[in-house]
């Protein structure tokens, strides 16, 4: 149980476009789920607090109008990077709440041309 | 605390030897702690966790150790294996707050057949 999908796993995109990037909680009901943004050979690090039918919660320097966050359902959270630019390439791991504990999508691979 | 950093430490062992993977955590209010493996590629997998009222917890082949005096971590992998090559963060985690889960940088364990 506790399983966490990402979907696209991996996305190469133009400058200037935008991307979404879904994160579904396969067999339970999540009403907080994260995203976070991972460099290579770097740590993860958290980007947002995505909270169902609220406003999502954004760290210090992460652009909100960028990287907008909607969570829709008890299910599925999504994150939209808005006018990726080549420096917005990273991966891109959600996690999902479930009483307190996280459990992680498999990540998406994000590349930006 | 923000882990940044363009290399991560590198710990070589032989197959079969014991390896012991250590982090430094920050926050002193953090009552939660979890090592996590992550392969290459992939999101964080759970390995074990430990509340800040033990100072030692066991799992199959793993032994996770707390020091909250000195905010220190440990996580010991016995007998270990060519499949356990991965990278391994810990992460702390404060129940009485938002709790959001906090990355350490990370440590990249090579296992040598």
């Amino acid at each position: 149980g506790a399983v966490v999908s990402q979907h696209p796993s991996w996305v190469i995109c133009k400058s200037g476009t935008s991307v979404k990037i879904e994160c579904r909680s396969l067999d339970f009901q999540a009403t907080t789920m994260f995203w976070y943004r991972q460099f290579p050979k770097q740590s993860l690090m958290l980007m947002a607090t995505s909270n169902e039918g609220s406003k999502a919660t954004y760290e210090q320097g992460v652009e909100k109008d960028k990287f907008l966050i909607n969570h829709a359902s008890l299910t599925l959270s999504t994150l939209t990077v808005t006018s990726a630019h080549p420096e917005d390439s990273s991966f891109y791991i959600c996690s999902a709440d479930r009483t307190y504990e996280q459990y992680f999508g498999p990540g998406t691979r994000l590349t930006v041309t | 605390g923000e882990s940044v950093g363009l290399h991560l430490p590198t710990l070589s062992v032989q197959e079969g030897d014991n390896s012991i993977i250590n982090c430094a955590y920050s926050n002193s209010a953090s009552d939660y702690f979890i090592w996590y493996k992550q392969e290459s590629g992939k999101g964080p997998q759970f390995i074990i966790d430990i509340r800040s009222n033990m100072d030692k917890r066991q799992g199959q082949r793993v032994t996770v150790l707390l020091n909250k005096t000195v905010k220190h971590l440990s996580l010991q992998i016995a007998a270990t294996q060519p499949g356990d090559s991965a990278v391994y963060f810990c992460a702390e985690n404060n129940r009485g707050s938002q709790g959001n889960l906090i990355f350490g940088k990370g440590t990249k364990l090579s296992v040598k057949p």
